[in-house]
């Protein structure tokens, strides 16, 4: 499975955007890159994903490089309820619809 | 809400039993997984059930097993319990094969 590298944890003030970055060097061309964040005590939840173009939604922008071998999720005004720790998934296309979580990136807002 | 319910919330056991794990799908979603999420393993995908059939496996352990009936609802079969075990095992669910999954609140095991 392709491996993604994040930053263990990074710290926003609230209404300020926010990027999040993840590395996916291994990435094969069939691989879609998926967002998930946790909430404290919660199950994950679902961002954003996309395959090779931005992708935009209600709750953030994916910005996919062009070599797609790294992506930013931006969050575009933090909340205090946006503090998560937010996992950049690659998602292969052959093999059912399982998630491989990493390590996820702690996101801390501060008032 | 995600739609997925997961019960029991929470389980306390002993080594070397027994435990099921039950989930409830959103309405409509025909496909299941399971997750474990412990301290030191982080999130684990463990199983894919898609219409009653297994379609993906993971690292899932062989004293483990799950199933998903003709209703949809899947249930996560735990035997011979050890103490690494104990963590937090997550059902999601998702319309087709590979769309977005929705999880649930999530059973926390504990076992003694």
């Amino acid at each position: 499975d392709a491996k993604t590298t994040q930053p263990n944890s990074m710290e926003s003030n609230e209404e300020e955007p926010v990027h999040l970055p993840c590395n996916h060097s291994t990435i094969s061309g069939t691989d879609y890159i998926h967002w998930y964040r946790q909430l404290p005590s919660q199950g994950p939840e679902y961002v954003i994903h996309g395959l090779t173009s931005n992708v935009n939604n209600r709750m953030a922008s994916l910005a996919i490089a062009e070599d797609r071998k790294s992506s930013t999720l931006i969050l575009h005004r933090a909340t205090l309820r946006d503090a998560a720790v937010y996992y950049c998934i690659l998602q292969p296309y052959n093999q059912g619809g399982k998630l491989i979580f990493g390590q996820g990136t702690e996101l801390s807002v501060k008032p | 809400d995600s739609g997925v319910t997961q019960t029991p919330k929470h389980l306390i056991t002993a080594t070397g039993q027994r435990v099921t794990l039950r989930c409830s799908p959103r309405s409509g979603d025909l496909s299941v997984y399971w997750y474990q999420q412990s301290l030191d393993q982080g999130l684990q995908f463990l199983i894919q059930y898609y219409n009653g059939e297994e379609r993906a496996k993971g690292n899932i352990l062989e004293r483990f097993s799950a199933q998903q009936f003709p209703d949809l609802h899947s249930e996560l079969n735990l035997s011979s319990l050890e103490l690494g075990d104990s963590a937090l095992y997550f059902c999601a669910s998702s319309v087709g094969a590979k769309n977005i999954q929705y999880f649930g609140a999530g059973t926390r095991l504990s076992v003694l």
